[in-house]
């Protein structure tokens, strides 16, 4: 059973870059999408962007140009980066796998079968 | 970007009761459209996926439909594990956007 698990300071400065590490064990890491949601206290979901292991990547406009996700620092994990935080950038940060299934009447369609537990991050002075 | 917009955004019923969650896209995104369960202090699980597929483990009682613009979320017998906060999520067109939540409660 793949489990996923978070990690990273829960503590950021405003202007400073938040940096986060997704581990992911017990599972191959090809044919997904391994992805960054986030959700500020008592809001609702929002995706931050994904990678796959080959390299492809996409990113959320709204974050416009702060944000990247790699792979690494070590096998099974994948990283996020997100530049110039602000207090909006406050919320717990879920790292989650997405797969395309089939399904009738579409080309394929993708949804996150597996999550971590999430992280709360506060941007605070 | 697509909006998805979720109504009620929050309701109250009984244990045994059935409901209706319904979700409603800025634009036609086909069947791309899943549904996730979020208990207090958790991540979301996906129920339905591709509008009516339901997730493997997810209990039969939930069932999705719709394509196009307007889709549901049934919940044909509530139990008392069930109340908790329900999203709906397209993956027609990226970004991939969320409704804003329907948080079913206790009546």
């Amino acid at each position: 059973q793949v489990k996923l698990q978070e990690s990273g300071p829960g503590l950021v400065k405003p202007s400073e870059t938040l940096s986060l590490t997704c581990n992911v064990s017990d599972g191959a890491f090809s044919d997904y999408y391994w992805s960054w949601i986030r959700q500020p206290p008592g809001k609702g979901l929002e995706w931050v962007g994904f990678i796959t292991d080959s390299g492809t990547f996409n990113y959320n406009p709204s974050l416009k140009n702060r944000v990247s996700i790699s792979m690494g620092p070590s096998n099974n994990h994948f990283s996020l980066k997100l530049t110039s935080v602000t207090a909006a950038d406050t919320a717990v940060y879920f790292c989650a796998r997405e797969l395309m299934v089939a399904a009738a009447d579409t080309f394929g369609v993708r949804h996150y079968d597996h999550w971590g537990q999430g992280i709360l991050i506060t941007v605070s002075s | 970007d697509i909006q998805m917009t979720q109504s009620p955004s929050s309701l109250s019923a009984s244990v045994g009761d059935r409901i209706t969650i319904t979700c409603r896209a800025s634009q036609s995104i086909s069947k791309y459209l899943n549904w996730y369960q979020q208990t207090p202090g958790k991540a979301p699980q996906v129920l339905i996926y591709g509008a009516s597929n339901l997730q493997s483990g997810a209990p039969s009682r939930f069932s999705g439909s719709g394509s196009g613009t307007d889709f549901t979320l049934t919940v044909s017998s509530l139990q008392p594990e069930d109340f908790a906060t329900y999203y709906c999520q397209q993956t027609y067109r990226s970004p991939w956007t969320f409704g804003q939540g329907t948080k079913v409660e206790i009546k």
